[in-house]
C-alpha cells in the first residue's frame, strides 16, 4: 500500500518568513495530493491540492510543488502570519478513495 | 454555510456505555466517511458509505458500527466504549469514490470515556 512520509514534524518560523513542508510517497500510481490544515480542536481543512498532471499550483501565499519522478511534493507558505500556526497534513491518493496521510507538521509562527 | 456538520462537538460517556455520534452534510455527496484521530496522530479511516453501500476497513474493531439512513445523515455507534476509544471522531464527505475526489471534513466530535 501507499506510504507517505512528512518532514519536519515541527517547524518554527518568524512572522513574515517562509515555511516549507516536504512529503514523499511510495506508490507511483498516486495521482492526487491534497494538503490539510488542522487548527487545535477543529477538523482538517483543505487548503490546496495538486494532481499528477501539474507540477506546481499557487493560491495567494500558498504553493504546492510536485515531482512525480522523485515522488515528492512540498507545501510552501510565504509571508507567514500567526494565524498560519496549525498542524499541516499532506496526503496521497492513488486509484482508490483512500487518503494516506503523512504524520503531520506542527507549524508555529512566532510574532 | 457549514457543509459537514457534526454533533455534538464534545461527548462524554462512561466505560461500556453505548454512544452515538452524528454527522450531516449539505453537499449532497454520495460518500460519507468516519475517521478516528488520536492526539498528535493523523486521521485513521474506520469505514465509509457509498450511498447505501457500507465498507468497513479491515482493522476497524467490531465495537464500531455505522448507519446511514439517508443521503444527508450518517451515524457512528460505539457499542461498548473503552478508554482507548477516547479520540476525535471526524466525518468527511466526497462526491464520489474515484481517486482524486476531494474529501471535506467536519469539525469533529471529541469523545471522552470515563
Amino acid at each position: 500500500g501507499e506510504n507517505v512520509e512528512q518532514h519536519p514534524s515541527t517547524l518554527s518560523v518568524q512572522e513574515g518568513d517562509s515555511a516549507v513542508i516536504k512529503c514523499t510517497y511510495s506508490d507511483s500510481a498516486s495521482n492526487y495530493f491534497p494538503w490539510y490544515k488542522q487548527e487545535l480542536g477543529k477538523g482538517p481543512q483543505l487548503i490546496i491540492d495538486i494532481r499528477s498532471n501539474v507540477g506546481e499550483k499557487k493560491d495567494q501565499r500558498i504553493a504546492v510543488t510536485l515531482n512525480k519522478t522523485a515522488k515528492h511534493f512540498s507545501l510552501h507558505i510565504t509571508e507567514t502570519q500567526p494565524e498560519d500556526s496549525a498542524v499541516y497534513f499532506c496526503a496521497a491518493v492513488g486509484g482508490s478513495y483512500q487518503l494516506t496521510f503523512g504524520k503531520g507538521t506542527k507549524l508555529s509562527v512566532i510574532p | 454555510d457549514a457543509m459537514v456538520i457534526q454533533n455534538p462537538r464534545y461527548q462524554v460517556t462512561q466505560f461500556g456505555k453505548p454512544v452515538t455520534l452524528s454527522c450531516s452534510q449539505t453537499l449532497n455527496h454520495n460518500v460519507m466517511y468516519w475517521y478516528q484521530q488520536k492526539s498528535s496522530q493523523a486521521p485513521k479511516l474506520l469505514f465509509h458509505y457509498y450511498d447505501k453501500d457500507f465498507n468497513n476497513e479491515a482493522d476497524t474493531p467490531d465495537n464500531f458500527q455505522s448507519r446511514r439512513p439517508n443521503t444527508s445523515f450518517c451515524f457512528l455507534d460505539i457499542r461498548s466504549p473503552g478508554l482507548g476509544d477516547a479520540a476525535m471522531y471526524l466525518c468527511a464527505t466526497s462526491r464520489d469514490l474515484a481517486g482524486g475526489e476531494t474529501q471535506y471534513f467536519g469539525p469533529g466530535t471529541r469523545l471522552l470515556v470515563l
